[in-house]
């Protein structure tokens, strides 16, 4: 266990719908990190929030958003969904931002888009 | 961009041998980390091992460990006496200290441990 939680675990809905996906880092880490897993396009970042600032985007499409909350977790958001969207989502976490610190990956939310 | 390239998808060992999963990357910088991740059926991301590339000297972790090598910018993971367990896909990842600290994941290689 890794200390870094994801709700829910598995979501199925339909396209054109929205959802969000909640992360939860470990006590003490600041950083949060969004990957998308899919059979097309492998492991990508998507984007990395810093106590509560954007830090950095990676191949993130328009219709996805997140945000990191005072508390420090963070949610990612994804609309207008396409069955392309279909992938594990994992968000993982670390002390800080900076190369050196260790990220750890939380268990994954599966999204089905049917 | 930094691109990392796993060019096998699939390996298989038998139960107690030593496996070499290999890893390449493509990189302008000097200074970087990489790393080797098992994903096993859970899907959990698990971290194996880490190299940090000013250091020389190759990593290791019980059964794990690495050969690194910078100038052919080459990364291979060696697993000694596999067990079971250690069936799994394994990514190779690189991180560098100018882009925010993602990672970024080769294609992965799945590895099958047979009795």
């Amino acid at each position: 266990d890794s200390g870094v939680t994801q709700t829910p675990k598995h979501l199925i809905t339909a396209t054109g719908q929205r959802v969000t996906l909640r992360c939860s880092p470990r006590s003490g880490d600041l950083s949060v990190y969004w990957y998308q897993q899919s059979l097309d396009q492998g492991l990508q970042f998507l984007i990395q929030y810093y106590n509560g600032e954007e830090r950095a985007k990676g191949n993130i499409l328009e219709r996805f958003s997140a945000q990191q909350f005072p508390d420090l977790h963070s949610e990612l958001n994804l609309s207008s969904l396409e069955l392309g969207d279909s992938a594990l989502y994992f968000c993982a976490s670390s002390v800080g931002d900076s190369v050196g610190y260790e990220q750890y990956f939380g268990p994954g939310t599966r999204l089905t888009v049917t | 961009a930094q691109t990392v390239t796993q060019s096998q998808p699939e390996m298989s060992v038998q139960e107690a041998e030593t496996v070499t999963l290999s890893c390449t990357y493509d990189t302008s910088e000097s200074d970087y980390y990489l790393f080797w991740y098992k994903q096993p059926p859970s899907r959990q991301m698990i971290l194996v091992i880490r190299q940090e590339a000013y250091k020389q000297q190759n990593a290791t972790e019980n059964r794990f460990s690495v050969n690194f090598q910078k100038a052919a910018k080459s990364f291979s993971l060696k697993i000694s006496d596999s067990q079971l367990g250690d069936a799994a896909m394994y990514f190779c990842a690189y991180r560098s200290p100018y882009t925010a600290s993602k990672l970024t994941f080769g294609t992965g290689t799945r590895l099958q441990v047979t009795l």
